[in-house]
C-alpha cells in the first residue's frame, strides 16, 4: 500500500493559464474524491467518482474545472483559464467503497500569480 | 455546512492524554462520527470512526455519549508529532451521493508542548 499519490506537489502558474493535476489512488479503491483547501479552512468537497463514473459535483466546481477518471484508475483535475481565487491546495482521496474511510494524498498546492 | 462543533484550539503537555471534544447534537441514527487529523503541509489522515459504541485502535480511542450528541477523541500519550488540526465529522451511512462524502469544519488545532 503506497498510499494516494498526487503530482505535482506544487504548481505556480500565471492567471489565464490552464493547469492539470494527477491523482493515483490506492490500488483497488473504486471511489476517488477531489477536495480543495484554502488557508485556515477545512477541505471542501469538489467531486467524486465511483470507478470511471463521475457521480457528484459540488457547486464549487465551476465550468472551468473538469475532472476525469479514465478506466477507473488514476484521475486528473484540470482548471482552465486560472484565476487568483483558484490558489489553494487540491487534495485527492480514495476509498474502498462508499462506506470505507477516505485516504488522502498530500495534495497539490496551486499558486496563481 | 459541517454538522459538528469543536473548540478552535487546545494545548496538551507531552506525555499526557489529549482529550478533544466534539458536539454533534443533530446527528441522525444512520450517521457515523469520524475523526481525521491534518499535520501541516500534509493531507488529512484518518484516525478512527464509530457509530454508538466506544472504539479503540492503535492511534486513539473514541468515546461517544449514550445519546450520541457528543464525542471525545482521546490520544492516550500525546507526543510532539501529534500537533495537528483535528477534524470531527459526521458521515451518513447512505453512501450514494453526498451523504457518503466528508464535510469538514475548521477543526481543533491541538498543540502538544514539551
Amino acid at each position: 500500500d503506497t498510499g494516494v499519490s498526487q503530482n505535482p506537489r506544487h504548481k505556480i502558474t500565471k492567471r489565464g493559464q490552464n493547469v492539470t493535476f494527477r491523482c493515483d489512488p490506492i490500488s483497488e479503491h473504486n471511489r476517488l474524491y477531489w477536495y480543495r483547501q484554502t488557508l485556515g479552512q477545512g477541505p471542501e468537497f469538489l467531486t467524486y467518482f465511483q470507478n470511471e463514473a463521475q457521480l457528484e459535483k459540488s457547486r464549487l466546481l465551476s465550468d472551468r474545472f473538469s475532472a476525469e477518471r479514465p478506466k477507473g484508475s488514476f484521475s486528473t483535475l484540470e482548471i482552465q483559464r486560472t484565476e487568483q481565487g483558484d490558489s489553494a491546495m487540491y487534495l485527492c482521496a480514495s476509498s474502498l467503497g462508499g462506506g470505507a474511510p477516505l485516504h488522502f494524498g498530500n495534495g497539490t498546492r496551486l499558486t496563481v500569480t | 455546512d459541517a454538522k459538528t462543533t469543536q473548540p478552535t484550539s487546545m494545548d496538551c503537555a507531552e506525555g499526557r492524554a489529549a482529550n478533544l471534544p466534539c458536539n454533534h447534537s443533530t446527528i441522525s441514527g444512520n450517521e457515523y462520527v469520524y475523526w481525521y487529523r491534518q499535520i501541516h503541509s500534509q493531507g488529512p489522515q484518518y484516525i478512527i470512526h464509530g457509530l454508538k459504541n466506544n472504539e479503540t485502535n492503535e492511534m486513539a480511542s473514541l468515546i461517544i455519549t449514550e445519546d450520541r450528541k457528543s464525542s471525545t477523541l482521546i490520544l492516550p500519550h500525546a507526543t510532539l508529532r501529534d500537533t495537528a488540526v483535528y477534524y470531527c465529522i459526521v458521515r451518513g451511512l447512505n453512501y450514494g451521493g453526498s451523504q457518503g462524502n466528508l464535510i469538514f469544519g475548521k477543526g481543533t488545532k491541538l498543540s502538544v508542548k514539551p
